[in-house]
């Protein structure tokens, strides 16, 4: 089945700190979706991305979609303590499934 | 707006009872609906998924059961827990596939 390769899985980074974390598809996708999980809540949705290519912001935050449709970017600058989480990757092709990464665990020190 | 109910918050269960989760989804029509697991510290393993009533897709064959008796409203169930079901339950919708999933907060199942 499809797989989602998420890497790092865990950074330890100091405030203030830019953070890039990526994805890896063995398979093409159409949308590629980043997302934000709190401790012991559900995932937020960051930003969604529709286009190969597509360079989207949202605050600090900017994701990309891979020229290839098989990678994703994520990029959080000048990172601040509510940037702790763990931050998933996910992609849809052309079928109904949304599949998810294995996710980055973020830690910021002050 | 759109917004999606899931209960209970938690669960605790004996191995070998039944399971039913339910989620539901207010401000939409006809959305696609997904329940995902998540073990302790990894990622979220889609379960099932349904892009109308009585329409289920299984992603992984186990102890559990999908319907979707109404076009909001999406049920987990088992007939008998194993301890390994054990995990944080996930039900979230779409609008169309392919497009973003918006989660709900999730029920924390222990079986004991």
């Amino acid at each position: 089945g499809q797989q989602l390769n998420q890497s790092p899985q865990s950074m330890f980074i100091q405030e203030g700190e830019d953070v890039s974390m990526n994805c890896t598809s063995s398979s093409i996708f159409n949308t590629w979706l980043w997302y934000k999980q709190d401790p012991g809540e559900g995932p937020v949705l960051l930003i969604a991305l529709y286009k190969a290519g597509e360079l989207t912001s949202n605050g600090r935050l900017t994701a990309q979609f891979g020229i290839t449709r098989k990678d994703s970017f994520l990029n959080i600058s000048a990172s601040i303590p509510s940037d702790v989480g763990i931050y998933f990757c996910a992609g849809s092709d052309n079928t109904d499934k949304l599949i998810f990464g294995t996710g980055t665990r973020l830690q910021v020190f002050p | 707006s759109q917004t999606i109910h899931q209960w209970p918050a938690t669960l605790v269960q004996p191995v070998g009872s039944p399971l039913s989760l339910e989620c539901t989804v207010e401000g939409t029509s006809n959305p696609n609906l997904y329940w995902y697991r998540q073990a302790a510290g990894r990622g979220l393993q889609l379960l099932f998924y349904s892009v109308g009533i009585g329409q289920i897709s299984s992603e992984v064959p186990q102890n559990l059961s999908a319907s979707r008796p109404q076009d909001r409203q999406f049920i987990l169930s088992s007939k008998k827990l194993l301890l390994s079901d054990s995990g944080f339950y996930l039900c979230a919708w779409s609008l169309k596939s392919g497009t973003e999933a918006f989660f709900g907060q999730g029920t924390r199942l222990t079986v004991v």
